[in-house]
């Protein structure tokens, strides 16, 4: 049973530029939250999105979206990348009607921005 | 608003020492509360969780934490580390219910074991 993957696991962008990153969620789950992890920080929640809608949303510009396609894959889009976007980007699945939320947590992307 | 404070930023431990890594938490409501770990270039494995029921939960890897409201705590204790518990650890509580809730992580707790 696959876990969660993310892609892809490097990338390097420039000030200025847009970003895709994308996961797919543990079989069996149908809800993905991403998470900002800066270097020596704890993560970030950045938003979830359930039934292909943003459901809850952190403390993130406009300029972070995302995506949940019918088959439960998401996508995080960042635009306009600043120096401070610099970051792993953790993406977590969690199963259907899931009363303790059990996130499961990919191994990320981290993203570096010059 | 509930948060989540480790106290601790760095802990050093002898291998077969007892491992104890601190977290505590404002909530205004029951918590859920979970310990993840990550160990370096991967992502975070859920070691244990509280939920409701028992206050002592035993984890992955001999790992356990004590549910005290009275301190509204949650620390993390192995009776013996090894080194191959060297990594970062994180306590996380949840906020909200059901497919709306999201998890607070503490800023971390690098355990580094030493011969």
């Amino acid at each position: 049973d696959a876990g969660v993957t993310q892609s892809p696991t490097h990338l390097i962008k420039t000030r200025g530029q847009q970003v895709t990153l994308r996961c797919s969620p543990k079989s069996g789950h149908d809800t993905v939250s991403w998470y900002q992890q800066a270097l020596g920080q704890g993560p970030q929640f950045i938003f979830q999105y359930y039934e292909e809608e943003e459901r809850q949303r952190g403390n993130f510009p406009d300029r972070f979206s995302g995506h949940q396609f019918p088959n439960y894959s998401s996508e995080l889009n960042v635009n306009a990348l600043l120096l401070g976007d610099s970051a792993l980007y953790l993406c977590a699945s969690s199963p259907p009607l899931t009363v303790y939320n059990e996130q499961f947590f990919g191994p990320g992307t981290r993203l570096t921005v010059l | 608003a509930q948060s989540v404070t480790q106290l601790g930023s760095h802990v050093s431990v002898s291998e077969g020492a007892l491992v104890l890594l601190r977290c505590n938490y404002s909530s205004s409501v029951p918590p859920y509360l979970f310990w993840y770990v990550q160990y370096p270039n991967q992502g975070l494995q859920l070691l244990l969780k509280y939920t409701t029921g028992a206050t002592l939960v035993k984890g992955i890897n001999g790992f356990e934490a004590e549910f005290k409201k009275s301190e509204t705590s949650f620390h993390l204790t192995k009776p013996s580390a090894h080194m191959s518990d060297a990594a970062e650890y994180f306590c996380a509580v949840r906020r909200g219910t059901g497919t709306a809730s999201k998890l607070t992580f503490g800023t971390g707790t690098r355990l580094q074991v030493t011969l």
